[in-house]
């Protein structure tokens, strides 16, 4: 769809598994995101990551824990998800994260979570 | 308040007419500007940017941003059944704080 894929594109797992969800940017982008869409819900901002570096954690619980280990690739780590973490989790990059009109963020398609 | 505000709708507009698209922000410092389209059951797509007050148009859509006001709308002319879908307003400051709206979804009945 985009230059931005994420797997698995759908999820379901118990309160006590641990799993990762996937993303990988193909746009050469220097920035990514996570974001979880609940519905009726505005996207929530999670995660940042510039350059590898983490920049912005909008007080996201520790049973996420996202991982950047280049540039094209941004994993988030699941452990003792609560059942209101069922959610569409989208993953994003940008450009750079300078503020700048290049900072479009484009959006992969998501991975559906749900949390029995 | 909330930082970005929506109205849910859904807004019903007949195939042709034009549909116009509201979003207010609460941050004055508030410096990028974003419609994003989002089909059901999908990830949202850029549809237009818009940086500085004015009107942008870009085929038809046309964004149009009031700093003073503190709004930015998104008028689509022409609608058409495969405009249907929920728009996303996002809002960015410096340091790339972006705000997401909760979105409206748009009806174009034929």
């Amino acid at each position: 769809e985009t230059g931005v894929t994420q797997t698995p594109r759908h999820l379901v797992m118990g309160m006590t598994n641990k799993k990762s969800l996937k993303c990988e940017q193909h746009l050469g982008h220097n920035a990514m995101y996570w974001y979880k869409q609940s519905a009726k819900k505005p996207l929530e901002l999670m995660f940042v990551y510039s350059l590898e570096e983490r920049v912005e954690n909008n007080s996201v619980p520790s049973r996420f824990s996202p991982e950047c280990p280049n540039s094209s690739h941004l994993f988030l780590h699941l452990h003792t998800l609560q059942p209101e973490d069922s959610a569409l989790y989208l993953c994003a990059s940008s450009q750079d994260y300078s503020g700048t009109t290049t900072d479009t963020q484009y959006f992969g398609p998501g991975t559906r979570l749900t949390v029995l | 308040q909330k930082e970005v505000e929506q109205n849910s709708g859904p807004l019903s507009v007949p195939e042709g007419a034009i549909a116009s698209l509201n979003c207010t922000y609460s941050d004055r410092v508030s410096q990028s500007f974003f419609w994003y389209r989002q089909y059901s059951g999908k990830s949202p797509e850029l549809i237009m940017s818009i940086y500085s007050n004015g009107d942008k148009e870009d085929g038809r859509f046309t964004a149009q941003l009031n700093k003073a006001s503190q709004y930015v709308s998104l008028l689509i002319r022409d609608s058409q059944p495969s405009d249907s879908a929920t728009y996303l307003c996002a809002v960015t400051k410096g340091y790339q704080k972006v705000t997401f709206g909760t979105g409206t979804k748009l009806q174009v009945i034929p």
